[in-house]
């Protein structure tokens, strides 16, 4: 149980263009999830906390206008890089916070998208 | 400024025997350890955690110490097996609720055969 899954696995795309990916709980409900991004041997960073049916949290010098969060369901947030610059390219990696197990702050981590931008 | 630190970035072991990895953290705020396994190219795996309450938790293979005066806190796996051979993410909550997490650098272990 508590599997989360990402799409794409990788992305390729021109720099200027917008990429969107997906991340889901595939067999539990997610109120919170949470968007990392990682760059070579360094720690993952948060960017935002994402919540089903309001605005996502913004970690400090996060642009919200760059990465666009919309958690629509229980099971799907999205982080969409608009306007990708090479600079953007990095290991996004979501996490998903199981309902109800709020006491042990456990969070189950997708398998990462790789975005390279050119 | 980082608040969570590893300063190992990697450790050679052999099979059978202990790792030890270390872990040091700067906010005396922080009340809740995690540990977390992975493997290039996917996502973090959940390992053991560790409320400030308690010094020390087990689970099977591995054992995480906590020092709350030192603010460190190491992860020991008894005895290494090659398939351990990952990197090891130490992170840190302000509760064991709602906070967000906060992540070291990562240590990665090679255990050989």
């Amino acid at each position: 149980g508590a599997v989360v899954s990402q799409h794409p696995s990788w992305v390729i795309c021109k720099s200027g263009t917008s990429v969107k990916i997906e991340c889901r709980s595939l067999d539990f409900q997610a109120t919170t999830m949470f968007w990392y991004r990682q760059f070579p041997k360094q720690s993952l960073m948060l960017m935002a906390t994402s919540n089903e049916g309001s605005k996502a949290t913004y970690e400090q010098g996060v642009e919200k206008d760059k990465f666009l969060i919309n958690h629509a369901s229980l099971t799907l947030s999205t982080l969409t890089v608009t306007s990708a610059h090479p600079e953007d390219s990095s290991f996004y990696i979501c996490s998903a916070r199981l309902d109800g197990r709020v006491l042990y702050n456990e969070q189950f981590f997708g398998p990462g998208t790789r975005l390279t931008v050119l | 400024d980082q608040q969570v630190k590893q300063n190992s970035p990697s450790l050679s072991v052999q099979e059978g025997r202990i790792s030890i990895l270390n872990c040091d953290y700067t906010n005396s705020m922080f009340d809740y350890f995690l540990w977390y396994k992975k493997y290039p190219a996917e996502g973090p795996t959940f390992l053991i955690s560790i409320s400030s309450i308690k010094d020390k938790n087990e689970d099977g293979r591995f054992t995480v110490f906590l020092n709350k005066s030192a603010k460190h806190l190491s992860l020991h796996i008894v005895p290494s097996q090659p398939g351990d051979s990952a990197v090891y993410f130490c992170a840190a909550s302000m509760d064991s609720g709602y906070s967000t997490l906060t992540f070291g650098k990562g240590t990665m272990l090679l255990v050989s055969p």
